[in-house]
């Protein structure tokens, strides 16, 4: 079982939709939750992280984090044309590990 | 220049040549990463270093050789490479190698190995 799994998609969504991404782990010790926006030919950015389980919002954008169920979401409302990027989860251990687990990222285009 | 700066931005070479990645973070950040990305797989961590000292290699073949002379530049040797490792290199700077530490990414070294 790989340590964390993340549909590639790719997803196509029309503009105003609720779009949810979704990335499930095998590895209890994660506590750093981490979304990553990368747009073509850029390098990721930090979109949002969260810290142990529960929600975060920021904007149009809200982070969930279910520790039980070894599974974190990324939800975007009104979605708009300039979201269209790859989406990648990652995730991090609290006991002082450095490396960061990266899922495979979901390709997202909005259309208008 | 701000934030992580990467060249060249594209590479071609042969399997015989050498080349050189460089990356150079105007962050003021202690850590330092290299990054692999293919096509439909995750990132894969190659190296980091923090405060110069390499404190990661992933299991990555002596065919990539890094260099850390200082916090702010790094440098991804090449040489003998081979066509499975074409692919995109990511540099990466945090300013902590734990926690939350947000990663700056830079917009990459595309390689091709022909």
């Amino acid at each position: 079982q790989k340590e964390v799994e993340q549909d590639p998609g790719p997803l196509s969504v029309p503009e105003g939709a609720i779009v949810s991404l979704n990335c499930t782990y095998s590895n209890s010790a994660f506590q750093y939750f981490m979304w990553y926006r990368q747009y073509s030919r850029k390098g990721p950015e930090l979109l949002m992280y969260t810290y142990s389980s529960g929600n975060k919002e920021d904007g149009r954008f809200t982070a969930q984090v279910d520790k039980s169920s070894k599974y974190i979401s990324l939800f975007i409302r009104d979605s708009q044309p300039s979201d269209s990027a790859t989406y990648l989860c990652a995730m991090r251990g609290g006991g002082g590990s450095e490396k960061l687990v990266f899922g495979k990222g979901t390709k997202l285009t909005v259309n208008p | 220049e701000t934030g992580v700066t990467q060249t060249p931005r594209h590479l071609v070479m042969g399997m015989t040549n050498k080349k050189s990645l460089k990356c150079e973070q105007h962050l003021g950040h202690n850590a330092m990463y290299w990054y692999k990305q293919s096509a439909k797989k995750p990132l894969e961590l190659m190296f980091v270093y923090n405060f110069k000292e390499q404190t990661e290699n992933n299991s990555v073949p002596s065919r990539f050789s890094p260099e850390c002379p200082n916090s702010s530049h790094l440098f991804l040797h090449l040489h003998t490479l081979q066509p499975e490792d074409s692919a995109l290199y990511l540099c990466a700077s945090s300013q902590a190698i734990t926690g939350a530490g947000e990663l700056f990414f830079g917009e990459g070294s595309r390689l091709t190995v022909l």
